[in-house]
């Protein structure tokens, strides 16, 4: 089975301003896809942001961008102009190209102070 | 389109007792899975289906069994109930499998 680890079980950042959250996996597979879902208080999992390993440039979607390291095997999420809208707990997860199943990290929990 | 939906949304067993949950999709996705997510330990695969008639294991399946009759349900079942099985869990279906979407969760407790 892949492994996808998030090394922050909490973060929190003051409204408007900047955070990153963290992501590393480990696999052997060249193509991939990684994800981005966000799950607030409601527990509806939405997906933020998807970036296709075989793509150097990284993904963008609004306020949030993706840091794709593919030879660090690494994948951060900045979300800039923080809202309180955004305090969810996000989840990191990867899927090979030629796989069905999704991976998922533990999760961070993201706090946005007014 | 109601998108994906689960059955009940909260449940309270006791040990040893039997339940179905039932995930609905009106997408025509051909991929369906079944999740649980605990605290700390993020969303673990119990089961999945690639299609009308199939299912597959996932990373945590004993104790679980699905079905996968109809094309847009896909049945999660429990025969015996066991405490380590309270859990929030969630259903997701794809088309493309460039992403999921999930139901809203179903909230299970066993004493």
């Amino acid at each position: 089975a892949q492994t996808v680890t998030q090394s922050q079980p909490e973060m929190s950042v003051q409204e408007a301003e900047t955070v990153t959250l963290s992501c590393t996996y480990d696999t052997s597979e060249s193509d991939y896809y990684l994800f981005w879902y966000k799950q607030p208080p409601s527990r509806q999992m939405i997906l933020v942001i998807r970036q296709e390993a075989y793509k150097q440039q990284n993904a963008t979607e609004n306020r949030f961008s993706v840091n794709f390291q593919k030879a660090a095997k690494s994948f951060s999420l900045k979300i800039s102009d923080s809202q309180l809208g955004d305090a969810a707990m996000y989840f990191c997860a990867y899927r090979s190209l030629t796989g069905n199943q999704f991976y998922f990290g533990t999760g961070t929990s993201l706090t946005v102070i007014p | 389109n109601a998108g994906v939906t689960q059955t009940p949304k909260f449940r309270v067993l006791k040990t040893g007792q039997s339940m179905t949950l039932l995930c609905a999709q009106d997408m025509n996705h051909e991929y369906m899975y079944w999740y649980r997510q605990d605290p700390g330990m993020g969303l673990r695969l119990i089961h999945y289906s690639v299609g009308e008639g199939t299912t597959a294991k996932g990373e945590v399946p004993d104790g679980y069994n699905v079905s996968r009759l109809k094309k847009q349900n896909f049945l999660l079942g429990l025969e015996s109930a066991a405490p380590s099985q309270t859990s929030v869990y969630f259903c997701a279906s794809s088309y493309s499998l460039r992403e999921q979407f999930f139901g809203p969760g179903t909230r299970l407790t066993v004493l």
